[in-house]
């Protein structure tokens, strides 16, 4: 079945300093959402990458899809102490069933003020 | 978008007894997910539930143990069955009811069996 590896599992930052998280997929994705979980909270959308190479920028946050549509990169620009939390990347096979997502481990990133 | 509520947020139950979880959308929607997260892991979809059709079930899931039920397009259980503490988890409900295919989650019910 659809595998959805992502790195690193964990990142510690100085605020400040950037950081980023890397999702590759065992099989071509239609889609590739990210979701952002605060430390006992639930997963919340951020954004959804559907076009090969697509870029999009939220404030701080860039997100990119690879050529191929089976990577994908999560990078924030300055993190802040705000920006804690496990971000997960979640693909939707091509070949799939409609709407079912396949969760990366997340990576739990900390920024020390 | 769309807000959903779960019910209970936590409990703590005994091995061999069964727990339901009740999931509440504020709004109609045509698919509802189950999800299990082990503390600091990822999320791993039990089943899939449409509404007026037997639940769809994931590798590993069976109906035996985690029954599910969709009497309408607002609401969804999922039950726990004979469970053992390797049940403890986090269970998660999600709908499908974003413009872009993003799902919306519940804030989860976080259970510990002993």
């Amino acid at each position: 079945g659809q595998q959805v590896m992502q790195i690193p599992q964990y990142q510690h930052v100085q605020e400040g300093e950037d950081f980023t998280t890397y999702c590759n997929s065992s099989t071509t994705l239609s889609n590739i959402q990210w979701y952002k979980q605060r430390p006992g909270g639930h997963p919340v959308f951020l954004i959804q990458l559907v076009k090969s190479g697509e870029v999009k920028k939220q404030k701080r946050l860039t997100f990119q899809f690879g050529e191929a549509k089976k990577n994908s990169s999560l990078h924030i620009t300055a993190t802040q102490t705000t920006d804690v939390g496990t971000y997960f990347c979640a693909g939707e096979d091509s070949g799939g069933s409609n709407y079912k997502l396949t969760f990366g481990k997340g990576t739990l990133l900390t920024v020390n003020p | 978008s769309a807000v959903i509520s779960q019910k209970p947020s936590r409990d703590i139950c005994q091995r061999g007894t069964s727990l339901t979880i009740q999931c509440q959308v504020d709004s109609q929607v045509t698919m509802m997910f189950w999800y299990r997260q082990q503390p600091g892991q990822s999320l791993t979809l039990i089943a899939t539930a449409n509404q007026g059709s037997e639940a769809t079930y994931e590798s590993g899931f069976v109906i035996d143990k985690f029954p599910i039920s969709r009497p309408n397009l607002t609401f969804s259980t999922l039950t726990v069955s004979n469970m053992s503490p390797e049940d403890s988890s986090i269970y998660l409900c999600s709908v499908d009811a974003g413009e872009f295919g993003e799902q919306y989650f519940g804030p989860g019910t976080r259970l510990t069996v002993t």
